[in-house]
Parts: C-alpha cells; structure tokens; sequence
C-alpha cells in the first residue's frame, strides 16, 4: 500500500527548532520529487518547500526561506524537514507529499504548535 | 491572502451540477497546465481529485471534471452526492520562485 507517514511534530517555543521526518511505503522513494506542504488551524494550504528526486535542487516559500532546509535520505526512502529560528506563525499540520505533476500521495499530516 | 482566489462557499442539492472557479494569473495558472484539484474533508488529509487542468486519477469518479480559460481554472461536480461535501482547493505550478500556489479553498456544501 502507498502511504507516507509523517513525524517529529510537537510543542516548541519560537526561536526553537524542530525537524520533520517523512517515511514512505509501497513506492520506489528515490525516483519522486518530493515536497511538504502546510496548513496553519482552520486555514488553507500553503505549499512550503521542494525537494528533486535527487536532493540536487531545492524551493523555498519565501515564508520560509533562510529558516527552514528540506533534505532527503534515499538510502533510508526519507525525507525531512528542519525547521530553524521557529515564529508562532509556523503553527500548522505540516504534510509531506509525492509529486507526479501533482501532489498525488499525501501523509496524514504532524501538527507544529509554535508557543511561549 | 493566497496567491490563487476561490470562492469561499459553494452548494448544491443532490444530483445538481456545481463549479467552483479559481482564478490567478499570467504568472502562474494562465501559463501552465499543471493545475490541480485537491478534496479534504474534515480531520483528513487532502487528496488528489483532478491533475494537469483535466486529468482525473485512478479511482476519482468521472462526475468530477476540470477545465481552464486564460487565467481560471474550473472544478465541475455533476450529479451531487452527500459525500462530495468537503472542502476543495485548486493549485497551480507557478514557476521559478514560487513553485507552487493554492487557492484559499471552497467550502461545497450538499444541501
């Protein structure tokens, strides 16, 4: 069965850090672009940040960008996500999601609760 | 504020049609076709309803169906179900930068 299956999520202070991990089943991880996509309480969807099937080339959401680093580990069909110098505003359900042309295959999302 | 715009609401009774527009710009939705459709219903994850403007995965039933015209982009619904109420968002690849813009998302409400 396909599935992605997020973790690392939890309660920080702002200005802390925190990383994200995503772990695959059911599909050849290392031949997908993969990115994360996020959703602050009752809001939409923002897409966050990119990562290429290779780890060779990387996008950032200017929201994020100089904060947060996306890699990936083929080795181990993970990727991640280390979120640094962390704002209230980053308080969201953060999902990792398998690009086709489309965000095909998403996981079930880790909430980031950003408080003082 | 997201960089694509969807009306907040939509509704529809049983077995009526329903399009939810989305609408960018020249930078992003009006000069790719990699828009896409994306359901979440409550407490879940999203999932993939229709990819490159038109394309409907394996599995998404054909009563949904996606268009565009210059800088909109359309879901159509036909024949409503109780189970189509849900909330959907439309995406676009925008390029260089950017990468890859949301609509805020419709609320469709099967009355």
């Amino acid at each position: 069965q396909v599935q992605l299956v997020e973790s690392g999520g939890g309660v920080v202070q702002p200005g802390r850090s925190l990383r994200l991990s995503c772990g695959d089943s059911g599909f050849t991880f290392s031949r997908y672009a993969m990115h994360w996509v996020r959703q602050a309480p009752g809001r939409g969807l923002e897409w966050v940040a990119f990562i290429s099937y290779d780890g060779s080339d990387k996008w950032y959401a200017d929201s994020v960008k100089g904060r947060f680093t996306i890699s990936r580990d083929n080795s181990k069909n993970t990727l991640y996500l280390q979120m640094n110098s962390l704002r209230i505003e980053d308080t969201a359900f953060y999902y990792c999601t398998r690009e086709t042309n489309a965000f095909d295959i998403w996981g079930q999302g880790t909430m980031v609760t950003v408080s003082s | 504020q997201s960089a694509l715009t969807q009306p907040p609401s939509a509704s529809g009774s049983p077995g009526q049609s329903v399009t939810i527009s989305c609408t960018g710009t020249s930078n992003d939705l009006g000069s790719y076709n990699y828009v896409s459709w994306y359901q979440q219903r409550p407490g879940k994850a999203p999932k993939l309803m229709i990819y490159e403007v038109t394309k409907r995965p394996s599995g998404v039933p054909d009563r949904f169906s996606g268009s565009k015209s210059g800088n909109t982009a359309s879901l159509t619904v036909s024949g409503l179900q109780a189970e189509d109420e849900a909330d959907y968002y439309c995406s676009s690849y925008a390029g260089s930068g950017d990468f890859c813009v949301f609509g805020g998302g419709t609320k469709l409400t099967v009355l």
